[in-house]
């Protein structure tokens, strides 16, 4: 079975830009969550989608946005980039929503805002 | 609102030796809790996941133990190798509502081991 993927792997951009990255979670996974991992801050929740649906969202500004499409893949979206976004986004699927799955990540997007 | 704090931040040992990586958190309310490694640049790969009602789970050369009452874990690693060497994260998940999805981190411990 294929694992998680997301596209682009690396991405630059310059401040107030938007950018949209993407994530297919393993086949069969039906919650997909995004995550933002820092230095300075670590690994901090954004949102998590099951469904099509918004979960549970994390405490990020608005410009902060996702939505999941039928087939499990989801995008998040990040509008008027600001320097403080340049992180490694990290996307993780699981097969449902219960607490009791294992959440399996993706390899990341590296956001570089200049 | 629930923090995660793992012991040591960084830990450098021989090849071949145990060690333990502490991990503790604040509310004792979680569903479970899973232990990550990460390469530098990569994303995480999951090593043990372990239940609230379970007390541990062992995977090969690790071991991690659940202490819920007390509100700390500890990952267990036999006969350390080179290739040990990154970042572990533990994680929990808290119990109830609709906050399944959401892991809560650790500052992680960055582990060196040498040939």
């Amino acid at each position: 079975k294929a694992g998680v993927t997301q596209t682009p792997r690396y991405l630059i951009k310059t401040r107030g830009q938007q950018v949209t990255l993407s994530c297919s979670p393993i086949s069969g996974h039906r919650s997909v969550s995004w995550y933002q991992q820092t230095p300075g801050q670590g690994l901090q929740f954004l949102f998590e989608y099951f469904s099509e649906t918004q979960r549970n969202k994390g405490n990020f500004p608005g410009r902060f946005s996702g939505r999941q499409f039928s087939n499990s893949r989801s995008e998040m979206n990040v509008s008027t980039l600001e320097l403080g976004d340049s992180a490694l986004y990290l996307c993780a699927s699981s097969f449902r929503t219960s607490g009791a799955d294992t959440q399996y990540f993706g390899p990341g997007t590296r956001l570089t805002v200049l | 609102k629930q923090e995660v704090t793992q012991i040591p931040a960084a830990l450098s040992v021989p090849e071949g030796e145990n060690l333990v990586l502490n991990c503790s958190f604040t509310d004792s309310a979680i569903y479970n809790l899973q232990w990550f490694r990460q390469d530098p640049g990569k994303g995480l790969t999951s090593l043990l996941l372990i239940q609230s009602s379970q007390r541990e789970q062992t995977s090969g050369r690790l071991n991690a133990s659940l202490d819920k009452s007390s509100g700390r874990s500890t990952l267990y690693i036999a006969a350390s190798q080179p290739g040990d060497s990154a970042t572990y994260l533990c994680a929990v998940r808290r119990g109830g509502g609709t906050s399944y999805g959401k892991l809560t981190f650790g500052q992680g411990t960055i582990l060196t081991v040498h040939p």
